[in-house]
């Protein structure tokens, strides 16, 4: 069965700090990674998108790194502010039709002063 | 318009009451999804629009859930004889073509709670 798993479930840090998420996949065949973050009471937004042959890639403060032939994918959070405090959900793609979207079920990051 | 907009924001139903929700995708977008997200858990894939043509509903979790899309623009999740296994929150999804190497874009969701 295609899964996504994602630790840890939960994680509280203090401003400024750095952190990292991780996602461990069993989707098979697959197609690309994706992390989005979620703010409580809103839908989904993409923070990054990445394909079998990218390793790492950056926005802003977050990189996130995929390692296909472990994989494994990781959410880097570079010089955390009060504003990241959401849920960063991993979600694996495989080939075929783009319905096969495959969610985990998150890593609610607290950011605190 | 600027996003996916979903209506209503939040919907209270008793339990044997029949719902409608509606989702606004993104002006053009052609792919359209929907998905069931309970409380502390990530999205569940219900059933998915290219244009009007339903092309996967296997995530419908029973017969009394139906999602139609007649013009391939506006969509509506319809769920009969609610039970309060279907509180959760429903969101709508658009992606701009066919392709599975472009970002989703969610509207904030319906909240649903059925008493």
């Amino acid at each position: 069965k295609n899964q996504v798993e994602q630790s840890p479930q939960s994680l509280i840090i203090l401003e400024g700090k750095n952190c990292t998420l991780q996602c461990n996949y069993t989707v098979s065949p697959f197609s690309n990674l994706r992390w989005y973050k979620q703010d409580t009471g809103r839908g989904p937004v993409s923070l990054t998108i990445m394909t079998f042959s990218e390793n790492t890639k950056s926005n802003g403060r977050y990189t996130a790194t995929l390692d296909a032939d472990t994989k494994q994918s990781s959410l880097h959070i570079t010089a955390s502010q009060l504003s990241d405090s959401a849920s960063y959900i991993c979600v694996v793609i495989n080939t075929g039709t783009a319905s096969k979207l495959t969610f985990g079920t998150g890593t609610r990051l607290q950011v605190t002063l | 318009g600027a996003g996916v907009s979903q209506s209503p924001r939040y919907k209270v139903a008793k339990r044997g009451q029949d719902v409608a929700l509606r989702c606004d995708p993104i002006s053009g977008h052609v792919s359209l999804f929907w998905y069931q997200q309970a409380l502390g858990q990530g999205p569940e894939f219900l059933t998915y629009f290219q244009n009007e043509a339903q092309l996967d509903k296997s995530g419908l979790p029973s017969d009394r859930f139906f999602a139609e899309r007649p013009e391939g623009s506006v969509s509506t999740l319809k769920i009969q004889r609610t039970q309060q296994e279907d509180s959760a929150v429903y969101l709508c999804a658009s992606i701009a073509g066919s392709s599975y190497n472009s970002p989703l874009h969610f509207g904030n969701g319906t909240r649903l709670t059925v008493t």
